[in-house]
């Protein structure tokens, strides 16, 4: 298996520009999550889905940030307008509770850097 | 609600030498427990976790972590460190319901 992917690994962009994260999850995972993780606020999540659905985004930071999982194997964090603050790593994992694998596969990240 | 507390945010220890970092949890539901290694530009792995059964749950390179329920505690620890076991290391809970509260994180940084 591939793994969970994310693209891009690395996002550069001006102040107010629309950035949009893409991830695949693992085939059959039908769990996904979106963390944030900088140097001061270390590891966040924002969002996490169960069979597409979202089930807790109490921690996406503000409504500049959505996500979407329009099917089971491929989910969007957008950000509009970015802000030089939203500069961080962001992460996205899947899981599956079937079979008792429970434990979060995370991808390579996104290093986004807004300027 | 769950929350996750890792007592040390660095850990410096020399090579061979033993080392144990600390994360105790609070939850009012029952969960699951891990601990995920991040090394330098890389994601998140899963280093072990403990679902059920033994209280002593051990990983393939060596590390290992007790359940400790009247404490809601889950140590790692390991007898011997090497140079490539620097890396940042993450306790985390997970309910039934599958979402997980992450620690802070600890930095080992394993000295030759």
């Amino acid at each position: 298996d591939a793994g969970v992917i994310q693209s891009p690994r690395h996002e550069v962009t001006e102040m107010g520009q629309e950035v949009t994260l893409r991830c695949k999850p693992i085939s059959g995972h039908n769990s996904l999550f979106w963390y944030r993780q900088t140097m001061m606020r270390g590891l966040e999540l924002l969002i996490y889905f169960n069979n597409n659905v979202p089930i807790d985004d109490s921690g996406m930071p503000e409504d500049r940030f959505s996500a979407k999982m329009p099917n089971a194997s491929f989910s969007t964090l957008k950000i509009q307008p970015s802000e030089p603050r939203d500069s961080a790593v962001y992460f996205c994992a899947s899981s599956s509770r079937t079979g008792g694998v429970i434990e979060q596969y995370f991808g390579p990240g996104t290093r986004l850097t807004v300027t | 609600a769950q929350s996750v507390t890792q007592l040390d945010s660095q850990v410096p220890v020399f090579e061979e030498a033993p080392v144990e970092l600390r994360c105790n949890y609070s939850s009012s539901v029952s969960v699951y427990l891990f601990w995920y290694v991040q090394y330098p530009n890389q994601g998140l792995q899963l280093l072990l976790k403990y679902l059920s059964g033994s209280t002593l749950v051990e990983s393939i390179n060596g590390f290992e972590a007790e359940f400790n329920k009247s404490q809601t505690s889950f140590h790692l620890r390991k007898p011997s460190v090497h140079i490539s076991d620097t890396a940042e290391y993450f306790c985390a809970v997970t309910t039934n319901a599958g979402k997980s509260t992450f620690g802070d994180g600890t930095t080992l940084t394993v000295k030759p």
